[in-house]
């Protein structure tokens, strides 16, 4: 059975330090792993995705993820937290199942920064 | 390449009515999936068509149904709707659907009175 559990419903950092989104999924096959942003009142955007390919994988924005086996883990990251990144972020599983492609969407991470 | 439109942007309803939103996806792309978020439950999937079939349900009853047609084009229709229908109805398009990111629309603003 396929799952995405984000270990934080929300998550406070200052403005210029790192972020860490936390992602564990559990999946039968190989899956594909992605990670969406939602800004308030807006619609949601990828921010970046694992397809079997590289494990540490960079998006748009400065983020980036590193996808680990072992660790059923799937950890989003920034160096450094602006303002704008403020938002609420969904990590998001996608698998073959019975022949034909089922994805599970996180319950969402809500990111504040503080200037 | 023009993004994935919604119509109406917002909608007020009575409970017991019935309402149909529309979703048009980027050109190309064959896959339409519909989501309902509120603030209390997220964000969960309701179904997936692909050139015109229902291929993935989500855990949602029958009073929530949809359809795609040729253009793939898809309507999500909900009958006889409750207080709590009252959400953000997302539409997402994908080139295949699953391995292939979805890219979302602004979403419909379901109000039910």
């Amino acid at each position: 059975a396929q799952s995405v559990t984000q270990l934080d419903s929300h998550v406070s950092v200052s403005e210029g330090t790192p972020v860490l989104l936390r992602c564990n999924y559990s999946s039968s096959y190989s899956p594909s792993l992605f990670w969406y942003v939602q800004h308030p009142n807006k619609g949601l955007q990828l921010l970046l995705k694992y397809t079997s390919a590289a494990t540490l994988v960079k998006g748009i924005n400065g983020f980036e993820a590193e996808f680990k086996k072992s660790e059923t883990s799937f950890h989003l990251t920034k160096p450094s937290a602006h303002m704008s990144d403020a938002a609420e972020y969904f990590c998001v599983v996608s698998e073959n199942s019975g022949g034909y492609q089922k994805v599970t969407f996180g319950t969402g991470t809500k990111l504040q920064v503080i200037p | 390449k023009a993004g994935v439109t919604q119509t109406p942007r917002y909608l007020i309803k009575t409970r017991g009515q019935q309402v149909t939103l529309s979703c048009s996806p980027i050109s190309g792309h064959r896959s339409v999936s519909w989501y309902q978020q509120t603030p209390g439950q997220g964000l969960q999937f309701l179904f997936e068509y692909f050139s015109e079939t229902q291929r993935n349900k989500g855990n949602f009853p029958g009073r929530f149904s949809g359809r795609q047609f040729s253009n793939s084009r898809s309507e999500m229709n909900v009958s006889t709707l409750e207080l709590g229908d009252s959400a953000l109805y997302l539409c997402a398009s994908s080139l295949e659907g699953g391995l292939y990111e979805q890219y979302f629309g602004p979403g419909t603003r379901l109000t039910v009175t």
